[in-house]
């Protein structure tokens, strides 16, 4: 398998763009997470998917992020407008079950000028 | 909710050392998992570890459930060890992940 997948792998923008993450799980993984990673607050979870359907999105920071997951094989993450302090790095990983062994992607690393 | 921590936060080590860090969670888990993030930032599954003892080559862990805690070994440490070693933790009954702050190592040649 592939592993999981992230496009883009960079990507610069203004404050106040829309920002759109894309990532494609592994093949057969009922799971889907979204974490973001700062030096700040380190790698958080932000939104975790069970078969296509989001479970907990609690840690999603603000009304100006949001993520869908239409299929079982993509799934997107979406800032809009975007500001200077969601520079970060994305990463998007998959699993199996829940609580089994996650998988991650290369990540998304993310600069809002 | 469940609490990660990682000790040491930092470490240096000459190559050809032995390390052990080490990751205390604050309830019980049924998934521990150790990763290993190199200077490109790729995050790279080591273990796998709700509880109990593996090895893969120089590297092993140990996680004591009962105990709330988890230990991962470094043999014969190489420069290419070097980065941010995460573990990270999901509570019984749920499936949200912790990530601890990591421990950075630095292998010198």
């Amino acid at each position: 398998d592939a592993g999981v997948i992230q496009s883009p792998r960079h990507e610069v923008t203004e404050m106040g763009q829309e920002v759109t993450l894309r990532c494609k799980p592994i093949s057969g993984h009922d799971y889907l997470f979204w974490y973001r990673q700062t030096m700040m607050r380190g790698l958080e979870l932000l939104i975790y998917f069970n078969n296509n359907v989001p479970i907990d999105d609690s840690g999603m920071p603000e009304d100006r992020f949001s993520a869908k997951m239409p299929n079982a094989s993509f799934s997107t993450l979406k800032i809009q407008p975007s500001e200077p302090r969601d520079s970060a790095v994305y990463f998007c990983a998959s699993s199996p079950l829940g609580a089994n062994e996650q998988f991650f992607g290369p990540g998304t690393r993310l600069t809002v000028l | 909710g469940i609490q990660v921590e990682q000790s040491p936060p930092d470490l240096i080590l000459q190559e050809g050392a032995n390390s052990t860090l080490r990751c205390n969670f604050s309830d019980s888990v049924n998934n521990l998992q150790w990763f290993h993030q190199n200077p490109w930032g790729q995050l790279i599954n080591l273990f796998y570890i709700p509880s109990g003892t593996k090895q893969n080559g120089r590297l092993s862990a140990t996680t004591v459930a009962t105990e709330r805690y988890s230990l991962l070994y470094i043999s014969s440490s190489q420069t290419t060890d070097s980065g941010v070693y995460f573990c990270a933790a999901v509570n019984t009954g749920g499936f949200k992940t912790i990530f601890g702050a990591g421990t950075r190592l630095f292998v010198k040649a």
